[in-house]
């Protein structure tokens, strides 16, 4: 079965500093592709980074990179040099049917992140 | 600005009550996808349109009908509310077939408390 697994519910960062989200997945499929969005307290879904199964590098997009470890299974979140507006939700998500119509995402259960100034 | 449009933003229903949840894009995207998001839960998904004219079940869609509008409209309705419906309702959009890399795109959401 596909599944996403986030293992910290709450995680705690002081301003300035990086942190690092956790997220495991289970496919069997060798085509996927992994997504992170933020969701702050006023509730919308922010896309943040992306990273393909068969990408050979790692995604970073500006202060958010992927350390994607495959054969662990693991796609975790770096946000570098915490800022208070970084305080949020933060939910791992797969791409299921990855080459077919459906495409929907199948989603952890998040990490609240709270940067303390 | 471009993107999804969900209403309405807040609602109140007494168990037994019906309602819709209406959702509209502009993004000329394929597919369009409704969640709900409880606490501890993350979304899980309910019903989605992979293209106009097709609807097919999620995980949880116990409860729930759609209609596929149109290409720009997908609407979730509850024909007879219950309290464990209580939840934040999520409408997304996706490019739909072999659509890979590209991220869903979500509405607002909307916040539904039924007594």
């Amino acid at each position: 079965a596909q599944k996403i697994t986030q293992t910290q519910p709450g995680m705690f960062v002081q301003e300035k500093e990086a942190v690092t989200l956790d997220c495991t997945y289970d496919t069997s499929d060798p085509s996927y592709g992994l997504f992170w969005y933020k969701q702050p307290s006023s509730g919308e879904m922010i896309f943040l980074i992306y990273q393909g199964s068969y990408d050979q590098q790692n995604a970073t997009e500006g202060r958010y990179s992927l350390n994607f470890q495959k054969a662990r299974k693991s796609a975790n979140l770096v946000i570098s040099a915490s800022q208070l507006g970084d305080s949020a939700m933060y939910f791992c998500a797969m791409r299921v049917n990855y080459g077919g119509s459906q495409g929907n995402l199948i989603f952890g259960k998040g990490t609240k992140l709270s940067v303390k100034p | 600005n471009a993107g999804v449009t969900q209403t309405p933003k807040f609602q109140v229903l007494k168990t037994g009550q019906s309602m819709t949840l209406q959702c509209a894009q502009d993004m000329n995207h394929n597919s369009m996808y409704w969640y709900r998001q409880d606490p501890g839960m993350g979304l899980r998904l309910i019903y989605y349109s992979a293209s106009e004219g097709t609807t097919d079940k999620g995980e949880v869609p116990n409860g729930y009908n759609v209609s596929r509008l149109n290409k720009r409209e997908f609407s979730l309705r509850l024909e007879s509310a219950a309290p464990s419906q209580t939840s934040v309702y999520f409408c997304a959009c996706g490019k739909g077939q072999g659509q890979g890399s590209s991220p869903l795109h979500f509405g607002n959401g909307t916040r539904l408390t039924v007594t």
